[in-house]
């Protein structure tokens, strides 16, 4: 199963808002409402702030949401702020693995 | 709360059988699926497999020749087997938590080194 397409890197402002796009196939992204995000900061473990498509874990920031619209899900990040450069990885369920994005480098500006 | 912590060999010569260790504080091992997910340095992340309490593993494709996901609920850990390791298999392992379709608790990772 070939790994989800990221953009490698996405830049924006103190403030900005950002999308960051995850493309999939009818496999998977297209298939399941099981997309999910993951924010990794240097020398970190991953970790989850989409799961679902659409849901924030319990008190995480809701300047994160996710969306999808059928084999493209996407991230937008509102209100940039400097902690939210990290890189950001997409996740989706298929019939027989878990994929992974190839990640986006997210810098703020 | 629940938490993960890991451990295993770091540095491994080729040919060698990886092995890691992952034990699960503060929580029970049913309901959920307990997954391994690797990290070359500097790239994504790909998924290694999973197993739940009570039911079979389930791995990559790519891997499934090398890979072996064990759970030992009398000692609350799960075990990470991959044999004959190359330069290939260099990497961050992590061992992470979800209900099937999601991770929602992860450990802190390992640092896996394949050279001669």
């Amino acid at each position: 199963q070939s790994a989800l397409t990221q953009p490698a890197s996405v830049s924006g402002s103190l403030g900005q808002s950002i999308t960051i796009s995850c493309t999939g196939t009818s496999s998977d992204i297209g298939a399941y409402d099981y997309v999910s995000w993951y924010q990794q900061h240097p020398d970190n473990a991953p970790k989850l702030i989409i799961f679902g498509v659409t849901n924030r874990p319990s008190g995480f920031s809701d300047r994160f949401s996710g969306s999808k619209s059928g084999n493209v899900a996407s991230l937008t990040i509102s209100g940039l702020q400097a902690e939210d450069e990290a890189h950001y990885y997409c996740s989706s369920f298929t019939t027989r693995n878990m994929i992974f994005g190839g990640g986006t480098k997210v810098t703020v500006l | 709360q629940v938490q993960l912590h890991q451990w295993g060999t770091g540095l491994l010569e080729p040919s060698d059988t990886l092995s890691l260790t992952c034990t699960v504080s503060g929580g029970s091992f049913s309901g959920h699926f307990w997954t391994w997910i690797r990290q070359p340095p500097g790239k994504g992340l790909e998924w290694i497999g999973e197993i739940n309490f009570g039911g079979p593993a389930n791995y990559n494709s790519s891997l499934e020749s090398r890979v072996t996901i064990s759970i030992d609920t009398s000692r609350n850990h799960f075990s990470l087997s991959l044999t004959s390791v190359t330069a290939a298999d260099t990497a961050t392992y992590y061992c992470a938590r979800g209900p099937g379709d999601y991770f929602d608790l992860w450990a802190q990772g390992t640092l896996v080194t394949v050279a001669s």
